[in-house]
């Protein structure tokens, strides 16, 4: 059985850099991407970004000025920065596994995280 | 890609047979997702390739369309089914959701 936990800083202040990680445990690492989600009353479900087990990314074209994700495959894990966070970057923020091999989903999920940016 | 859910909200009472649309901004072929969600907990994937039911899924749950309009139909609502829904497109990136159609009880 496959389980994302992940873990990270909640309460930030403006200016200052998000960051997030999420372990993977069960299951193959590789043959996947890693995908980092965040759902805010204002925008709704936002997809962030994506790396797989070799390191390629995609980006949100809306946040790729800001956005960093990277991957540890000793650990099956993989980590989100956000730089330069305001009150805007207050959300819930998700990991999930993207099955893009045949079928198209995100079929796995962390708990989530609250990140509030606040002074 | 932009996807429109319809309606925002609903009441229904259990037993009532609910359609959730979305329609994309520009074909999608038929890589269109169906999530649930309730409060306080992730996103649970509900039907992939518009019509796909995920393992474990019960069958009361269904999807159709191509192109650019889906549906997700509850044939027979359940008390746990009260929850919001979400459609997904990954024809395309980024992938985007709908903005989420909420199932109350009436």
């Amino acid at each position: 059985q496959v389980q994302l936990q992940q873990w990270g800083a909640g309460l930030l202040k403006p200016s200052e850099t998000l960051s997030l990680t999420c372990g993977v445990y069960g299951g193959s690492f590789s043959g996947y991407y890693w995908t980092w989600i965040r759902q805010s009353p204002e925008k709704g479900l936002e997809w962030i970004g994506e790396i797989n087990h070799r390191g390629s990314t995609n980006y949100n074209p809306s946040l790729k000025s800001r956005v960093t994700i990277s991957v540890d495959t000793s650990k099956n894990q993989f980590s989100l920065k956000l730089t330069s966070v305001t009150a805007t970057d207050t959300a819930m923020y998700y990991c999930a596994r993207y099955d893009s091999s045949n079928q198209h989903f995100f079929d796995y999920w962390g708990q989530g995280t609250l990140v509030t940016v606040s002074s | 890609i932009q996807l429109t859910q319809s309606p925002s909200s609903l009441s229904a009472s259990v037993g009532d047979r609910v359609t959730i649309t979305c329609r994309a901004s520009q074909g999608i072929n038929i890589y269109l997702v169906w999530y649930q969600q309730k409060p306080g907990k992730a996103p649970k994937l509900l039907i992939y390739a518009a019509s796909a039911l995920q393992t474990g899924v019960p069958s009361r749950f269904s999807g159709s369309g191509s192109g650019t309009d889906f549906t997700l139909t509850i044939s027979s609502l359940q008390p746990e089914d009260f929850a919001t829904y979400y459609c997904q497109q990954l024809n395309s990136y980024p992938p985007t959701f709908g903005q989420g159609t909420k199932v109350e009880i009436q």
